[in-house]
């Protein structure tokens, strides 16, 4: 059974810091990953995506690929209490066919 | 531009009633999948289609779910006869490429089986 796997948080930090989130996948064949944020009854909205070993960087957003540890992460910098959302991890490629998903962690950020 | 379009967006029903689920994805779009999310098992792809083809259904979780793809702008998820266990945001997403590519998903429907 090929695994996503993530911190469920809740992850919670002051207004303008740096929230780290944090995936790790089981697959060492996997090719593509995404960040997908979820708003409270809303549906997951793709914000960043990352096919290479290092960084890839997107305003506040950054994400970072580490297929040897088979890790990657998202950084947010000056977080802001609108990106207090459930921040999903999504993996594709490897032996399976499809995109599986973590089942996400919970980020809020107080004022 | 318009967004992956799904319909109803809440729908209540009874135990053994069938239950029809819409989607429009993105026009352009080749690549189209259903998903199912849930507290317990977070979000699950139930089938995906490529170029109106499906091409893996191992998520559908039994023969009671079927969907279909009749042309490239509309699919159905069917569920007969429903059940309470069922009840769960039904999401469609769509990608203008395969599946291991950026996948954009419609608001969802979210299905109440009493």
């Amino acid at each position: 059974q090929k695994e996503v796997e993530q911190n469920s948080g809740p992850l919670s930090v002051p207004e303008g810091a740096i929230a780290s989130l944090n995936c790790t996948y089981s697959d060492r064949g996997s090719q593509s990953f995404f960040w997908y944020r979820q708003y409270s009854g809303k549906s997951p909205e793709l914000i960043m995506f990352i096919y290479s070993n290092g960084d890839k960087e997107d305003g506040r957003f950054t994400a970072q690929l580490n297929k040897a540890s088979q890790y990657v992460s998202l950084l947010i910098r000056d977080s802001q209490p609108s990106d207090s959302a459930t921040y999903l991890c999504a993996v594709f490629g490897g032996s399976q066919g499809n995109l599986i998903f973590g089942k996400g962690t919970k980020l809020s950020v107080k004022p | 531009d318009a967004g992956v379009i799904q319909s109803p967006r809440h729908e209540v029903t009874e135990m053994g009633q069938e239950v029809t689920l819409r989607c429009k994805p993105i026009s352009g779009h080749n690549s189209l999948f259903w998903y199912r999310q849930t507290m317990m098992r977070g979000l699950e792809l139930l089938i995906y289609f490529n170029n109106n083809v499906p091409i893996d259904d191992s998520g559908m979780p039994e023969d009671r779910f079927s969907a279909k793809m009749p042309n490239a702008s509309f699919s159905t998820l069917k569920i007969q006869p429903s059940e309470p266990r069922d009840s769960a945001v039904y999401f469609c997403a769509s990608s203008f490429r395969a599946v291991g590519y950026e996948q954009y998903f419609g608001p969802g429907t979210r299905l109440t089986v009493t």
